[in-house]
Order: structure tokens, then sequence, then C-alpha cells
């Protein structure tokens, strides 16, 4: 059964901490997505990769960062952590150009909260 | 670019009855097109996807979507719904480019009453 693993599913945190969200994916995926997921606005991207070491700014990037050290591992990284952060995050993975149609596999979710 | 708009944040319906949830899309090419469902503290999964063969296309769980070209829309119904399909259900394009991210509408929260 092909999987998406987060890590944490549920994390608190305080203002000013550094916060690493880790993920990590069993199908040889070239591409994997960190989400931000908030009611109303639903699921918005922060960063994307499509290689190893390889990374580009999604739509709402400011405030993280992203590792990719690994094919298999994707991290999202908040510097420091501010309260408006609070969200659930979902990370995300498909095949590259090759074949690909777009669907996406993704993990349970990381709820964050900020104090 | 390509965008889509689910209208309805919240909709309800009564067990056994039609669902119809709508997406209306965007797209400068020919889309691909998803419906994803996120029951309460999971993340999402696959329901149906458009990819250009057929226009109907059929997903898990009873639900089906109509590709209606002259309409720009995608919208998911099911038949008769049931209490397990209470759930959030967001619709996606792809934007084509070659990493072929999704662009997903705000989400439609479906709540079926007894």
């Amino acid at each position: 059964d092909v999987k998406v693993t987060q890590s944490s599913r549920y994390l608190v945190k305080r203002t000013g901490e550094k916060v690493f969200l880790e993920c990590v994916q069993d199908m040889d995926h070239e591409n994997m997505f960190w989400y931000r997921q908030d009611p109303g606005l639903g699921l918005r991207l922060i960063y994307f990769s499509y290689d190893v070491k390889m990374k580009e700014k999604g739509d709402i990037p400011e405030g993280y960062s992203v590792s990719r050290e690994k094919k298999e591992r994707f991290s999202l990284i908040l510097e420091s952590a501010s309260t408006n952060q609070t969200s659930m995050y979902l990370c995300a993975s498909t095949r590259g150009p090759a074949g690909n149609t777009g669907e996406l596999f993704f993990g349970e979710g990381s709820r964050l909260t900020v104090l | 670019a390509q965008s889509v708009t689910q209208l309805g944040s919240h909709v309800s319906v009564s067990e056994g009855a039609l669902v119809l949830l709508r997406c209306n899309y965007s797209s400068s090419v020919p889309p691909y097109l998803f419906w994803y469902v996120q029951y309460p503290n999971q993340g999402l999964q696959l329901l149906l996807k458009y990819t250009s063969a057929a226009t109907l296309v059929k997903g898990i769980n009873g639900f089906e979507a109509e590709f209606k070209k002259s309409e720009t829309s995608f919208h998911l119904t099911k038949p008769s719904a049931h209490m397990s399909d209470a759930a959030e259900y967001f619709c996606a394009v792809s934007d084509g480019g070659a990493t072929n991210k999704l662009i997903f509408g705000t989400g439609t929260l479906l709540a079926v009453q007894p």
C-alpha cells in the first residue's frame, strides 16, 4: 500500500520556536509538495520540490523554508513560528512529468498550534 | 492561469437524497480535473479524475462527475447520499506544467442528515 507519512499529527509550539515538519513517501515519487489548509481558504501551496535538492516557491512561501536531501523525504521548516502559522499542514507527492496525470497522494496532515 | 471555483462552502442533504457539489474551472489548456474527499482528521484522498478520456467519470463510493467544456464545469454527483459521505470535498485543476501542480478550490463541507 502506497504511503505518505507525516511524522507528527499534532504539535504545539511557542512563538519564535523553530519548527520542523517531516514527510516521507515510499512511492519513489519525484515531486513533493507542502500545502497549508485553513477553513474557507482551501489548500494553498507553500513549496514544492521536483527533485532532490531542488525547490520552488508556491503561493505562500513567506515564513517557511524546505529541505529535500533525499528523494523520499521533504521537510517544512518554520524558522520562527508565529501565531498566524497555526494551521493544518499537508504533505503530498506525485510522479515526475512522464506519465503524470497530476494525482497527488496525501499524508494525514500535521496540525500545528502556535501559542 | 488555472483556477477552480466551488459554489457553496456548506451543503446539507438528507440521507438518500441526491448529492450535487458544484465546481467551475478556468483553464487556458485542456485541463486535468480532480475531486478529492477529506474525512475528519485525515488527509485528502482521490475520488475521481478527468484526464480527457470519457467526459463522464466514475469514482469511488458511487460518486461521478461530468466534464462539460461548454459550461467549464465539473460537478460532482451521487444519486443517494449516505451518512458516511459526510466530509469535505475539494475540486482541483492541474496547471498542466512540468510538475503538474494542483490548484484547489476552497472546499465544500457536506452534511448528511438522517
